[in-house]
């Protein structure tokens, strides 16, 4: 079975454009919820997403935007791009909207903003 | 504040010694407790959980943790450490079940010596 899948793998913008993030999570796997890992920290909560609906959101600003398709895939877009958002990206899934079972992580997209 | 510390930024340990990592959390009550392992160009993988009952929980490729209450804490411990093993570690929990949003630390580097 395929795993969560994100792409693009790498990407470089420059400052002020936009750009969107794709993941689609493992079959059957209705929640999935981005997060954003800067280069020596741990990820950081971005979105939720369960059913199409937003259950949650991270500190984030409204450049930040996701939603999700009927199909449970997603797409998280960032707008006016700025240095410090250069990170990894990373999608995660799951079969139950509270987290009292496992994430299941993709490879992440590796963001760079010069 | 509420947070989750990993005192340790790089650990190295001979390959065959035995390997702890610590992990620390300052939130009212018990959060639900991960621990995860991210190696170079791959996402996180769940190396083991804790929600309640037995304090000592075992988890994949012969890790092992103990949740302490009075002393907060989550360490992550291995008997006997394989190359492999080479990674980040990350210590994660979720606050507020019913919500999922995972609040990671920053992480341990482990390094493994031949």
């Amino acid at each position: 079975d395929a795993g969560v899948t994100q792409s693009p793998t790498h990407l470089i913008k420059t400052r002020g454009q936009h750009v969107t993030l794709r993941c689609s999570p493992i079959s059957g796997h209705k929640s999935v919820s981005w997060y954003q890992q800067v280069l020596g920290q741990g990820p950081q909560f971005i979105f939720q997403y369960y059913e199409k609906e937003e259950r949650g959101r991270g500190n984030f600003p409204d450049r930040f935007s996701a939603r999700q398709f009927p199909n449970y895939s997603s797409e998280l877009n960032v707008n006016a791009l700025l240095l410090g958002d250069s990170a990894l990206y990373l999608c995660a899934s799951s079969s139950i909207v509270h987290n009292t079972g496992e994430l299941f992580f993709g490879e992440g997209s590796r963001l760079t903003v010069l | 504040a509420q947070s989750v510390t990993q005192p340790d930024i790089h650990i190295t340990v001979s390959e065959g010694a035995s390997l702890e990592l610590r992990c620390n959390y300052s939130y009212g009550a018990t959060p639900y407790l991960f621990w995860y392992v991210q190696s170079p160009g791959q996402g996180l993988q769940l190396l083991l959980k804790y929600f309640s009952g037995d304090t000592l929980v075992q988890g994949i490729k012969g890790f092992e943790a103990e949740f302490k209450r009075s002393q907060s804490s989550f360490n992550l411990r291995k008997p006997s450490v394989h190359w492999s093993d080479a990674a980040e570690y990350f210590c994660a929990v979720v606050p507020s079940p019913g919500f999922q949003k995972l609040v990671f630390g920053t992480g341990t580097r482990l390094l493994v010596s031949p």
